[in-house]
């Protein structure tokens, strides 16, 4: 079992450049986040989605874009990376629709910005 | 300003011992659940706490959920060394929102 699927696993960026990160989920979840992980910080919302051709900003949106065409992907986009964007994302599915449901995370991308 | 604070954010004790990390927020939440981190992995959720008051248990782990839903505790009995690692809790805004403490990062040496 797939579960989450992020790519890449590991990228270095220079300053101002872009980057699309790539999230797949095989559990036909309506659900999808993008986090990041900054040490001390815990897991901060960027953006999510709550269906195909939906998306919603978090807590920390700023500096990033996404896109859900397909239920199954959710894709994160650096336009002009910054090295403050330096962190580990993780994307997350869950079922959605009801509340307690858990979610599932893929194994974390993890970005350095130079 | 962190809206869940997890104390402490590191604990590193002897196996055999036991241990409680708190879970604290001035928001009441729907629910609360548990999540534990290995490196190079993502969470994996442990348990959901519902109704205030409530507890469960996972074995040798307990997790409590406050009764005004503002707090959650996780009490480790007789902890072992495959017990280390990141755990974290998520308190749940509406239908659609998790909102995650900072971690306590758990060392449990042989």
């Amino acid at each position: 079992n797939a579960g989450v699927t992020q790519t890449p696993k590991f990228r270095v960026l220079k300053t101002g450049q872009s980057m699309t990160l790539l999230c797949a989920q095989d559990m036909n979840h309506e659900y999808m986040y993008w986090y990041r992980q900054d040490p001390g910080m815990g897991l901060r919302l960027i953006h999510y989605s709550v269906g195909e051709g939906t998306t919603a900003k978090g807590e920390v949106p700023d500096g990033y874009n996404v896109s859900r065409l397909k239920k199954q992907n959710f894709l994160l986009g650096l336009e002009s990376a910054a090295p403050s964007q330096t962190s580990v994302y993780f994307c997350a599915s869950s079922y959605g629709g009801i509340s307690n449901q858990p979610q599932h995370f893929g194994d974390g991308t993890r970005l350095s910005i130079l | 300003t962190q809206l869940l604070e997890q104390s402490p954010q590191f604990l590193s004790i002897q196996e055999g011992e036991n241990l409680t990390v708190y879970c604290n927020s001035s928001s009441v939440f729907s629910s609360l659940q548990w999540y534990r981190q290995e490196p190079g992995e993502g969470p994996v959720l442990l348990v959901t706490v519902v109704t205030g008051g409530e507890v469960k248990k996972l074995k040798r782990l307990t997790f409590q959920f406050g009764d005004a839903r503002k707090d959650s505790s996780l009490h480790i009995t007789a902890a072992q060394t495959g017990d280390t690692g990141l755990y974290l809790c998520a308190g749940r805004q509406g239908a659609q929102k998790l909102v995650f403490g900072q971690g306590t990062r758990l060392t449990i040496n042989p």
